[in-house]
């Protein structure tokens, strides 16, 4: 079965400080990839995603990921994070029935 | 202009009550889902209706039962709640099936006391 691992849970940064997030699948055939972001209190929205194409892959606010398919991986980055970027970062990938499974997310806190 | 809603968005109940969340989408996208966000932020899958059928049943208990009377609503009843059952519920939708990219509803945080 699917699963999908997120090695850092909670992750402090100041803000202007570079940001990358792991994420590694276990299911080697063709997959979709997403991350997902849960600002505080709030629903899940979709940072960016990943079908095929280019595996360097922009989303919304400044975040990027990379798919590597030869490393089961697909880390999110940002070049320099802000206090507002402060929630829950979500990897989810398909499995092969076509299920969404997430990752157990990772706690981003960005202090002023 | 709410995509995907769902009502309440906080419902404290006893346990052994029987409960019901709605959710609508007004994206008319096929497809439907309920989660389940634990203490941890965990999200698991628990129904998936592909055009009012159900696609989807994870190993859930059988006192959560999914209904959909058409494809813009996924309602999700309890029965008999138990303290375990306290957690985030989400809804989602996608335009197709499974795999595309899923927009989430604003949940609806469960406490069973």
């Amino acid at each position: 079965a699917q699963s999908v691992s997120q090695h850092n849970h909670h992750v402090i940064l100041s803000e202007a400080a570079s940001l990358e997030l792991g994420c590694n699948y276990s299911y080697g055939g063709t997959v979709n990839l997403f991350w997902y972001v849960q600002y505080p209190g709030q629903h899940l929205q979709l940072l960016l995603k990943y079908f095929s194409g280019d595996p360097l892959v922009k989303g919304i606010k400044g975040f990027e990921a990379e798919f590597i398919k030869s490393k089961f991986s697909f880390n999110l980055r940002k070049p320099s994070v802000q206090w507002s970027d402060t929630a829950e970062y979500f990897c989810a990938v398909t499995d092969l029935t076509d299920k969404l499974i997430f990752g157990t997310g990772t706690r981003l806190q960005v202090f002023p | 202009d709410t995509a995907v809603s769902q009502t309440p968005k906080y419902l404290v109940t006893q346990m052994g009550n029987d409960k019901s969340i709605k959710c609508e989408q007004n994206l008319g996208h096929d497809t439907m889902y309920w989660y389940k966000q634990d203490s941890k932020k965990f999200l698991k899958i628990m129904f998936s209706y592909n055009n009012k059928e159900l696609i989807i049943n994870e190993t859930v208990p059988n006192r959560f039962s999914p209904k959909s009377p058409d494809k813009a609503h996924l309602n999700l009843h309890i029965n008999s709640l138990e303290l375990g059952d306290s957690a985030v519920y989400f809804c989602a939708s996608s335009q197709r099936s499974l795999g595309d990219e899923q927009y989430f509803g604003p949940g609806t945080r469960l406490t069973v006391t």
